[in-house]
C-alpha cells in the first residue's frame, strides 16, 4: 500500500459527459502528479501541483483540468469525454520534486471507460 | 522521439533465468534515474533510484546500473520468478534548477517481461 488513495477505482460513462477523479496523497506529501495510461501505452504526464499551486504541465488537453485543495487532496476533471479518453488515470505524490530524489508514490489508479 | 527509450519492448524468459533490460536516454542534465515495476492494472512501484554520480544500485534480485557518459542504464534481474512478470519503466528526472518544486520527469514506454514456468 503506497498510501496514495484514488477514487473511484472504476468509472463507466458516455461520450460528452464530465467526470471527476479524486486523489488523496500520502500524509505529508506536498506534490501531486496526474498521469494517463492508455491501453498498452506508457505513462503520460498530465500535470503537477505543489502545495496547492500548479508547478508543471504535460500534454494535458484543454478539456481536462485539475486542482489541489488546501488539505492537499487533488481532483482531475475530465469534460466533453471522448472514446479516446478511456484509460487508467494515476495519481502520484511525493514530499518534494523528483529532482531532489523525492520518491514518487503511485495510487492504484482510476480506470475510466467512455462508451 | 522519446527522450527515454527502452529495449526490448517485450521479453519472455523461463523461471530461474536472468535477464537485462536496457534504458537509453538523451535527457540532459538529469537529476536522477529510477526504475519502476508496474504489475498489470496496478500503480508503478519504485525499484531503484540513482543519482547521476552513482553507477549501481541493488534491491534484492534487482540491480540497476548507470553509465552517465553513454547515457545508458540497465536493470538486471537475477533468478527470475513468476511474480517478476510485469512492465518495467525507466524514468529520468530533470533537476529543479530554480527551486520551483516542479517535478519534471520523462518516462520510457516500458519493457514488458513475462516469466514462464
Amino acid at each position: 500500500d503506497s498510501g496514495v488513495t484514488q477514487t473511484p477505482k472504476h468509472l463507466i460513462t458516455a461520450t460528452g459527459q464530465r467526470v471527476t477523479l479524486r486523489c488523496s496523497p500520502r500524509s505529508g506529501d506536498l506534490s501531486v502528479y496526474w498521469y494517463q495510461q492508455s491501453l498498452d501505452q506508457g505513462l503520460q504526464f498530465l500535470i503537477q501541483y505543489y502545495n496547492g499551486e500548479e508547478r508543471a504541465k504535460g500534454n494535458i488537453l484543454e478539456r481536462f483540468s485539475a486542482q489541489q485543495f488546501p488539505d492537499l487532496h487533488s481532483e482531475l476533471n475530465l469534460s466533453s469525454l471522448e472514446l479516446g479518453d478511456s484509460a487508467l488515470y494515476f495519481c502520484a505524490s511525493s514530499v518534494g520534486p523528483p529532482a531532489n530524489t523525492g520518491e514518487l508514490f503511485f495510487g492504484e489508479g482510476s480506470r475510466l471507460t467512455v462508451l | 522521439k522519446n527522450q527515454v527509450e527502452q529495449s526490448p519492448q517485450s521479453l519472455i524468459i523461463l523461471e530461474g533465468k536472468n535477464c537485462t533490460l536496457q534504458c537509453n536516454y538523451t535527457v540532459s542534465p538529469f537529476s536522477n534515474l529510477r526504475w519502476y515495476k508496474q504489475d498489470t492494472g496496478r500503480g508503478p512501484v519504485s525499484l531503484t533510484i540513482m543519482t547521476f554520480s552513482e553507477n549501481t544500485k541493488s534491491n534484492g534480485r534487482y540491480t540497476a546500473t548507470l553509465d552517465a557518459d553513454t547515457k545508458q542504464s540497465s536493470l538486471h534481474i537475477t533468478a527470475s520468478q513468476l511474480s517478476d512478470s510485469a512492465s518495467y519503466i525507466c524514468v529520468v528526472s530533470l533537476p529543479d534548477l530554480y527551486n520551483t518544486n516542479a517535478g519534471k520527469s520523462t518516462f520510457g514506454d516500458g519493457t514488458t517481461l513475462t516469466v514462464k514456468p
